[in-house]
């Protein structure tokens, strides 16, 4: 156990809807990092949030935005949701600002859009 | 993009075999790090080897890294059906952005 949670599990919506992915970081971390993993693109980074802060973006779409609340935990909105956004979506902690050193994954939420 | 390139991206051995990974880069990194998915799972980080160390050990774990050949191997001694999962390096970059950039992974499966 990485120590770090998201919810929900699982997530079934329909095309052109808007989801909220929940993810906690592992105690005293304070950076936060979003991926998506799908079987063509492989693991893909999307952004980071340091101490509520953005820090870093990576491969994210317009239509999906996050954001990392004082308490440190943190949320990806997805919108305009389509087929092609059916994917593991997993968020990592680490203690460091930089997003060089060991990441800490969690279970990961699986997005089916139908 | 993926800047890390694992190989093979499957690999098949009998239980107690050893097992090598391969991953290659493409630019500068200030660290590389393994990591293990098993199916549907979280990420696990198994090691992280500096720009500036040739090998690292961990348990059964052999890390190697070669930056003139932007390359690195992962062994696992010794393997055990509890290997077989999915594993992934990933580069932090030596500049610019330290973001971990992760390839596409080598797939494991060890038979008892």
């Amino acid at each position: 156990d990485s120590g770090v949670t998201q919810t929900p599990k699982h997530l079934i919506t329909a095309t052109g809807q808007r989801v909220t992915l929940r993810c906690s970081p592992r105690s005293g971390d304070l950076s936060v990092y979003w991926y998506q993993q799908s079987l063509d693109q492989g693991l893909q980074f999307l952004i980071q949030y340091y101490n509520g802060e953005e820090r870093a973006k990576g491969n994210i779409l317009e239509r999906f935005s996050a954001q990392q609340f004082p308490d440190l935990h943190s949320e990806l909105n997805l919108s305009s949701l389509e087929l092609g956004d059916s994917a593991l979506y997993f968020c990592a902690s680490s203690p460091q600002s930089g997003g060089g050193g060991e990441q800490y994954f969690g279970p990961g939420t699986r997005l089916t859009v139908t | 993009s993926q800047q890390g390139e694992e190989d093979p991206q499957a690999l098949s051995i009998q239980e107690g075999e050893n097992a090598t990974m391969n991953c290659s880069y493409k630019t500068s990194i200030n660290n590389l790090q393994w990591y293990r998915q098993n199916s549907g799972r979280g990420l696990v980080h198994l090691i992280l080897i500096r720009s500036n160390e040739r090998e690292k050990h961990s348990g059964r774990l052999r890390v190697t890294l070669d930056t003139s050949k932007k390359s690195s191997s992962l062994l696992i001694t010794a393997s055990r059906a509890a290997d077989t999962a999915s594993y992934f390096c990933a580069t932090a970059p030596g500049a610019g952005s330290y973001q971990l950039t992760f390839g596409k992974g080598t797939k494991l499966s060890v038979i008892p």
